[in-house]
């Protein structure tokens, strides 16, 4: 069964500053996607950035980038240029080509500092 | 992406009682998934509902205690049944939409519920 670890329960950084949260999975699956969600505390899930495991490159969206280590089974996410409103919980998650069920981590709690 | 909505978006419902959650999205899809997340909690799949099919439940999860519809592509109910106070989470419904090769789940804005 594919697994999802985030080690990092809580992190607190100062606005402007970098930030790296940790992601380890857990699978027998070569081709697959992954996932960093972030959920403000309007609950709402939304979709940071996603990873084909077949490409070798580093996904980047604006400030957000990941470092996506596919024999170590990591897929870490760098907030650049840390904002108030990334405040959130940041949840990993990973998905086998073909399936349909996500498997997400345990979360994150990201709190930026004025 | 996809837009979807839930209604509704917070509710407090008595022990005992039933609540149906929609779901709704902006264009038809073939499979809709309905998550429960516990407070202080990551997510967990409650079931997969199709089309024209009865819905595929997660162990743990019984037809009994979250009957679901799906009267159509863009559509779908989540019920409560019989609630109790261990019911009180946020229900998330999510849709899948393919580009390229790559699969995403998109979520709705989640339903949260307290059962008093």
């Amino acid at each position: 069964a594919q697994t999802v670890t985030q080690s990092q329960p809580e992190m607190s950084v100062q606005e402007a500053e970098t930030v790296t949260l940790s992601c380890t999975y857990d699978t027998s699956e070569n081709n697959y996607y992954l996932f960093w969600y972030k959920q403000p505390p309007s609950r709402q899930m939304i979709l940071v950035i996603r990873q084909e495991a077949y490409k070798q490159q580093n996904a980047t969206e604006n400030r957000f980038s990941v470092n996506f280590q596919k024999a170590a089974k990591s897929f870490s996410l760098k907030i650049s240029d840390s904002q108030l409103g990334d405040t959130a919980m940041y949840f990993c998650a990973f998905l086998p080509r073909g399936a349909q069920k996500l498997v997400f981590g345990q979360g994150t709690r990201l709190t930026i500092n004025p | 992406s996809a837009v979807i909505s839930q209604k509704p978006s917070r509710d407090i419902c008595q022990r005992g009682t039933s609540l149906t959650i929609q779901c709704q999205v902006d264009s038809q899809v073939t499979m809709m998934f309905w998550y429960r997340q516990q407070p202080g909690q990551s997510l967990t799949l409650i079931a997969t509902a199709n089309q024209g099919s009865e819905a595929t439940y997660e162990s743990g999860f019984v037809i009994d205690k979250f009957p679901i519809s799906r009267p159509n592509l863009t559509f779908s109910t989540l019920t409560v049944s019989n609630m109790s106070p261990e019911d009180s989470s946020i229900y998330l419904c999510s849709v899948s939409r393919t580009s390229g090769y790559t699969d995403t789940q998109y979520f709705g804005p989640g339903t949260r519920l307290t059962v008093l």
